[in-house]
């Protein structure tokens, strides 16, 4: 499978908790976003990484969330001091300067 | 700020009727609207999408129309199969080499095809 893919797929943690998400992108997408989708709602971005630069961050993450992408493949977004508010789908998406973005299948977490 | 409108929240069809889902945006400087389709538990999954410089694109049964002075775009799916149920979300994005290109998505369409 040469698309995006996301690890782990669920995550089911408790209030207060860290947690760590990594998303592989397509190898030859030099553009990677963090998205995050609730319920029954449109995905809404979080950051965006072009190479290993983080260009964008919304004013969703909170200092609670930090993400990187350090050799500008694989990047990894991490919460800290987990809250019930978290628990989201949380989508990695990359794509080429074209902007078409193809999206990996999620992580699912469940703060507790 | 930023937003993209989008109608209607649920459609449902008899399978063969056609189907037509519109979003507006607000951004002037969008230039890229993409569509998705996400079924249930599902990545979204991009079916097609349009750039401003054109007014109409067609892939087989489903076309996008962009209206940029009104700034609308519509999705029209002909021919509907059952298949075709899921949730549609429309997008736009600036989409440049100076830009982030991130999507700023409408509330999504569900839509049902009945047999």
């Amino acid at each position: 499978d040469t698309g995006v893919s996301q690890d782990p797929r669920h995550k089911i943690t408790k209030r207060g908790q860290n947690v760590t998400f990594r998303c592989d992108p397509i190898s030859e997408h030099n553009r990677l976003y963090w998205y995050r989708q609730t319920l029954g709602q449109g995905p809404e971005f979080l950051t965006y990484f072009q190479n290993e630069a983080q260009l964008e961050k919304s004013r969703l993450l909170s200092d609670r969330f930090s993400a990187e992408r350090p050799k500008g493949s694989f990047s990894t977004l991490e919460i800290q001091r987990t809250e019930q508010g978290d628990s989201a789908m949380y989508l990695c998406a990359s794509s080429t300067q074209d902007n078409e973005q193809f999206f990996g299948p999620g992580t699912r977490l469940t703060v507790l | 700020g930023e937003n993209v409108e989008q109608h209607p929240s649920t459609l449902s069809v008899q399978e063969g009727d056609s189907a037509v889902i519109k979003c507006t945006y607000s951004d002037s400087a969008s230039n890229y609207f993409p569509w998705y389709k996400q079924e249930l538990g599902k990545r979204p999954q991009l079916i097609i999408d349009i750039r401003s410089n054109v007014g109409e694109k067609k892939d087989q049964r489903i076309a996008v129309t962009l209206n940029k002075t009104a700034k609308h775009f519509s999705l029209h799916i002909t021919e509907t199969q059952p298949e075709d149920s899921a949730v549609y979300f429309c997008a736009a994005s600036r989409a440049s080499t100076s830009n982030t290109g991130k999507l700023i998505f409408g509330q999504g369409t569900t839509l049902q095809v009945k047999p």
